[in-house]
């Protein structure tokens, strides 16, 4: 099972300000790398996918960059809509694996 | 648009068996992977498994002996069954739609083992 690694735990960002997320892969999982936003009471939302396809209505100031085992998810100028937890998840192999998550909150 | 709603008991004894309910309405099911993922508290997610037209489903490793996803998605529900359950299993359990990534979840819904 591959080992998602997302860092940091937390990050505290100002609105309009760039936020700058990582997560790392025990092994290569080549492109095969989903980006999800969960807000408290709501479902979660794909974001990104295949490293760098943003889902449907997902602004273009989300994106991501790597492949392999290194990720790293921008988000260029904060909104204060965007303060909310990300996960990192693999689907190059079964079963699918998760990171533990950055919560973006406000400075 | 699809949505996604789970439902089900929130309180399940120890032993026991899991039975939860994924409702989708708002668009097609035909030509979809459905899938069941949870979040224990304080970890990570986890993806439980899949299926397929009711017939195809697949189940992680770690749960695949006590795990039954099934349904008929032409019905618009389907459902999941966890068997012989213990603390381990008290988390958030979200309906989703993909195999391998989901684009679609549900709200989630919280289910505690405990006696």
């Amino acid at each position: 099972e591959i080992l998602m690694t997302q860092s940091p735990a937390t990050l505290s960002v100002s609105p309009g300000e760039r936020a700058t997320l990582s997560c790392r892969a025990s092994q290569s999982v080549s492109n095969n790398l989903a980006w999800y936003q969960h807000k408290p009471g709501q479902a979660p939302r794909l974001l990104i996918y295949g490293t760098s396809t943003r889902a449907t209505g997902v602004p273009d100031r989300f994106s991501v960059s790597g492949s392999g085992t290194e990720f790293t998810l921008t988000i260029s100028s904060l909104q204060s809509e965007d303060f909310a937890v990300y996960y990192c998840q693999q689907y190059n192999s079964w079963p699918q694996t998760f990171g533990g998550g950055t919560k973006v909150g406000s400075k | 648009q699809v949505q996604l709603q789970e439902s089900g008991p929130g309180l399940v004894k120890p032993s026991e068996t899991l039975s939860l309910t994924c409702t989708i309405s708002g668009g097609s099911t035909s030509g979809f992977f459905w899938s069941w993922i949870r979040q224990p508290p304080g970890k990570e997610l986890e993806w439980i498994g899949f299926m397929f037209n009711g017939g195809i489903t697949k189940y992680n490793p770690s749960l695949e002996s006590r795990v039954t996803i099934s349904g008929d998605t032409s019905r618009k529900q389907f459902s999941l069954k966890l068997t012989s359950v213990s603390a381990a299993d008290t988390a958030v359990y979200y309906c989703a739609r993909g195999s391998s990534r989901a684009d679609v979840w549900g709200k989630g819904t919280t289910v505690t083992v405990s006696s």
